[in-house]
């Protein structure tokens, strides 16, 4: 079954500890992205790969980084969590840019 | 600020109704998509359309684009309750004028009542 999976989640950890969410497709998309969503605010996108190695900002980067080394793979690593970064997190994987978008389960994320 | 802004935020309507959501955006497209969020949950694509097409179907869907008034609509006809969800737009500016990215907007929260 054509899909992107995201783990953990869901998950609760404190202010500073280093946590790494990540995000697997089985389609061999190229194009990968990571979005937060809250309320009010809709999906805002965090960074995006356009292939292995490539990747780029978003529109709210700040305090995450990502990292492509497997065309299926585009963990979302948070270095030092801190309270603003309490959000639903999700990924997602089209063939292209210019293609349908393929939305992972969501990772709820709290941070304390 | 959001590319897409969709209108209303909310809409309740009872079942067999159609709904009618719109979304306007600010630049230049190459594609405008509609996806729809169960509470919660992961977005599911609904349709594609293409700067250069001006109306779309699937099945109990109508999305029309006018992009000299830079505005689309998403139609659902017939609705069911399993209809209700949030229902957010998504614009794709291209390489020069979106860099490579999908914007969305803050949604249209559907609900269909019995």
């Amino acid at each position: 079954e054509a899909q992107v999976t995201q783990n953990p989640r869901y998950l609760i950890t404190v202010t500073g500890k280093k946590l790494t969410v990540t995000c697997s497709q089985n389609m061999n998309h190229e194009y990968m992205s990571w979005y937060r969503q809250d309320p009010g605010l809709g999906l805002r996108q965090i960074y995006y790969s356009m292939n292995v190695e490539v990747t780029d900002k978003g529109d709210v980067p700040e305090g995450y980084k990502v990292s492509r080394k497997e065309k299926r793979n585009f963990p979302l690593i948070l270095e030092s969590p801190s309270p603003n970064q309490t959000s639903l997190y999700f990924c997602a994987s089209s063939l292209g840019l210019h293609n349908e978008q393929f939305f992972g389960p969501g990772t709820r994320l709290t941070v304390l | 600020s959001q590319q897409g802004e969709e209108d209303p935020q909310a809409l309740s309507i009872q079942e067999g109704e159609n709904a009618t959501m719109n979304c306007s955006y600010k630049t230049s497209i190459n594609n405008l998509q509609w996806y729809r969020q169960n509470s919660g949950r992961g977005l599911v694509h609904l349709i594609l359309i293409r700067s250069n097409e001006r109306e779309k179907h699937s099945g109990r869907l109508r999305v029309t684009l006018d992009t000299s008034k830079k505005s689309s609509s998403l139609l659902i006809t017939a609705s069911r309750a399993a209809d209700t969800a949030s229902y957010f737009c998504a614009t794709d500016a291209g390489v020069t004028g979106g860099g490579n990215k999908l914007t969305f907007g803050t949604g249209t929260q559907l609900k269909v009542e019995l």
